[in-house]
């Protein structure tokens, strides 16, 4: 079955730089990528998400990109501010397109001011 | 966008008894739910997946019939946890998949088990 590997496992960065989350995964028929955002005690929010026949997708600071051949995917955020401090979680979908979602163990995103 | 709820928010209960916890797609038809598990700073582990008038599929490693799962309309699923003990306090969290977008998922707000 699908496997995601999620990395960094942390990551602290100074308000206003760059962060950059990268996942990988095993099954090369997974087509669908969504990144969830999760507030400490909070439901996890669905920011972006890509399918496979697209190899980045931009939503204002917020990117992905997707590299089919190297089976791995990476979450983007420009400026980041105090308030993109949360876990964020990658998932791929495996199994078709009733298939279910695998998720990354998560990275926790600190932003300091 | 699309809304799920779950209910209760959170519950605390005596070892041995039965908790019910819904979940509900407000504004869309969900064909399939989902229920996850979730321990601190861990990530989200699916337990079963829930589909509309048949049994919930579940995940290697979970009692089916410890985790009872109902799933009677395309707006509601139910999880219960019978006879629950205090390693099944946790964080459950639905979600639900619009059957009009299948891919999108969509998480409600999570309950919060404390079984003393």
């Amino acid at each position: 079955g699908e496997n995601v590997e999620q990395h960094p496992s942390t990551l602290s960065v100074q308000e206003g730089d760059s962060a950059v989350i990268k996942c990988t995964y095993s099954d090369s028929a997974s087509n669908y990528f969504p990144w969830y955002k999760q507030e400490l005690g909070k439901r996890p929010q669905l920011i972006i998400d890509i399918r496979s026949n697209v190899g980045e997708k931009k939503d204002q600071r917020i990117a992905v990109t997707l590299n089919k051949t190297a089976k791995h995917f990476s979450l983007h955020i420009t400026e980041t501010q105090p308030e993109d401090s949360a876990v964020y979680f990658c998932a791929a979908r495996s199994g078709g397109s009733q298939g279910n979602l695998i998720f990354g163990k998560g990275t926790k995103l600190s932003v300091k001011p | 966008g699309a809304v799920v709820s779950q209910h209760p928010s959170w519950v605390i209960c005596k070892s041995g008894t039965s908790v019910k916890i819904e979940c509900r797609s407000l504004d869309f038809q969900a064909t399939t739910m989902f229920w996850y598990r979730q321990f601190p700073k861990q990530s989200l582990m699916l337990m079963a997946t829930s589909n509309e008038g048949s049994k919930a599929t579940y995940e290697q490693g979970v009692e089916k019939d410890k985790f009872l799962i109902n799933h009677a309309s395309l707006t509601l699923s139910t999880l219960t946890v019978t006879s629950a003990h205090p390693e099944d306090s946790s964080f459950y969290i639905c979600s639900a998949r619009n059957a009009g977008a299948q891919e999108t998922q969509y998480f409600g707000p999570g309950t919060r088990l404390l079984v003393l």
